[in-house]
Order: structure tokens, then C-alpha cells, then sequence
């Protein structure tokens, strides 16, 4: 099925621990995004790619890296993770006209970090 | 610089009742609108968008939305609830024109009452 696939699902990290998470979409869409999503607060963007080889810093950047590996894959990373990191993670992709047709999600990467 | 308000983050509504969920945005130019849907455990989906063409927007699973620019506002409506329609919602808000960033509200939770 065409859409945004995001691995793993479920992650535990202990503090101080890095981890990579993956987001590929086969759709042919340009922009890809990463947001984290936390009770009461919504959707914050992390970081986005608008093109292939460039990337962005968004609202909440600090204590993450990303690559926009090609135009498929843009992954995220938590080089030593802390508590306050413990969210549930989304990656989205949509085209330059993203804003007439909106972003399409991936189902998430639900991450605790004790 | 754009904003969304969604006002209550808890709407309870009985079976058949109207639904109303309440967005207000601001932008300093012309706003693309969305409202999302996210089901317990999944990633968001376009529920419907508005694009500066008709100001009575209709959505998927009998939703509508009108853009009211004097009011700013863009709310969410469905003649009678269902069970399914148990989810989050999140209003969303890009400015008009080419590639931009999407903010998203921080979403209303609706709870169908048998």
C-alpha cells in the first residue's frame, strides 16, 4: 500500500542511549516532516526536508539530528536520549503543493525513555 | 506568522447529536485550513481542507467545515454523531502560496455517548 511507513513502533531507551528512527514514503512527495505529538501540547514540527538534500530546523529542534537520505527516506536521530524526549513520533511527506492537499502521516513511533 | 486555537480539548456528545468542534486561526495572509482525524494508536488523516474556493467545505464521514474570515474561525461540524467518530481532531493552518509549513492546534478529543 502507497503511503508513509514509519519503524519501529514501540521503542524503550534508557538515558543516554541514541537510536535512529526511520521514515521512508513512496509517493514521489519532495517536503518530508517530523513531528512529535504530546498530550495537551498537539503536533509540534522537529525538523522537515523541503527537497531532497536539504533539511530544516522546525519549532523543537534541540536534541535531534536528521538525513534526508534520498527522496525517499528522511530518518531522525536522538543522539543521547533524555526523559523529556518521551513522545510519540510522526513523519509526514507531502508535495510543494502540500498546501492544497495536506501532509500524509505515517502511524507513528511511540518512544519512552526511562 | 500563523496559529490555530482549538477551543476545549474535551467535547462529549450524545449519539446522534450535533457535533461541533471549535477552530480559530490566525495568519498575516490568506490561510489554507485542514481539520485531521486521529483514531486511538494511528497517525493523522485529511479530514477535509479548505484552499480559498468554496468557504462551505465537505469532508469525508459526513463532516463539513465553513471558513468564516470576519470570524477567523473554522470550525468542524457533522449533523449526527457516530460511535466511530470517537478521535481526535486537529485544526491546521498554512498560509496561502507555494511551500509552506503546516501549524497544527492542539486538538479536540470527541466522545460519542451511547
Amino acid at each position: 500500500n502507497a503511503g508513509v511507513t514509519q519503524t519501529p513502533k514501540f521503542q524503550v531507551l534508557k538515558t543516554g542511549q541514541s537510536m535512529t528512527l526511520q521514515c521512508a514514503q513512496d509517493m514521489n512527495h519532495n517536503s518530508m516532516y517530523w513531528y512529535r505529538q504530546d498530550p495537551g501540547m498537539g503536533l509540534r514540527l522537529i525538523y522537515y526536508s523541503a527537497s531532497e538534500g536539504t533539511t530544516d530546523k522546525g519549532e523543537v529542534p534541540n536534541g535531534y539530528n536528521v538525513s534526508r537520505l534520498n527522496k525517499r527516506e528522511f530518518s531522525l536521530r536522538l543522539e543521547s536520549a533524555a526523559p523529556s524526549q518521551t513522545s510519540v513520533y510522526f513523519c509526514a511527506s507531502g508535495n510543494r503543493d502540500a498546501a492544497n492537499y495536506g501532509y500524509t502521516f505515517g502511524s507513528g513511533t511511540r518512544l519512552t525513555v526511562v | 506568522a500563523q496559529s490555530v486555537t482549538q477551543l476545549g480539548s474535551h467535547v462529549s456528545v450524545s449519539e446522534g447529536a450535533l457535533v461541533l468542534l471549535r477552530c480559530n486561526y490566525s495568519s498575516s495572509v490568506p490561510p489554507y485550513l485542514f481539520w485531521y482525524v486521529q483514531y486511538p494508536n494511528q497517525g493523522l488523516q485529511l479530514l477535509l481542507k479548505y484552499t480559498s474556493a468554496a468557504t462551505l467545505v465537505k469532508g469525508i464521514n459526513g463532516f463539513e467545515a465553513e471558513f468564516k474570515k470576519s470570524e477567523t474561525s473554522f470550525h468542524l461540524t457533522k449533523p449526527s454523531a457516530h460511535m466511530s467518530d470517537a478521535a481526535e481532531y486537529f485544526c491546521a493552518v498554512t498560509p496561502s502560496g507555494g511551500y509552506q509549513k503546516v501549524t497544527f492546534g492542539t486538538g479536540t478529543k470527541l466522545q460519542v455517548i451511547p
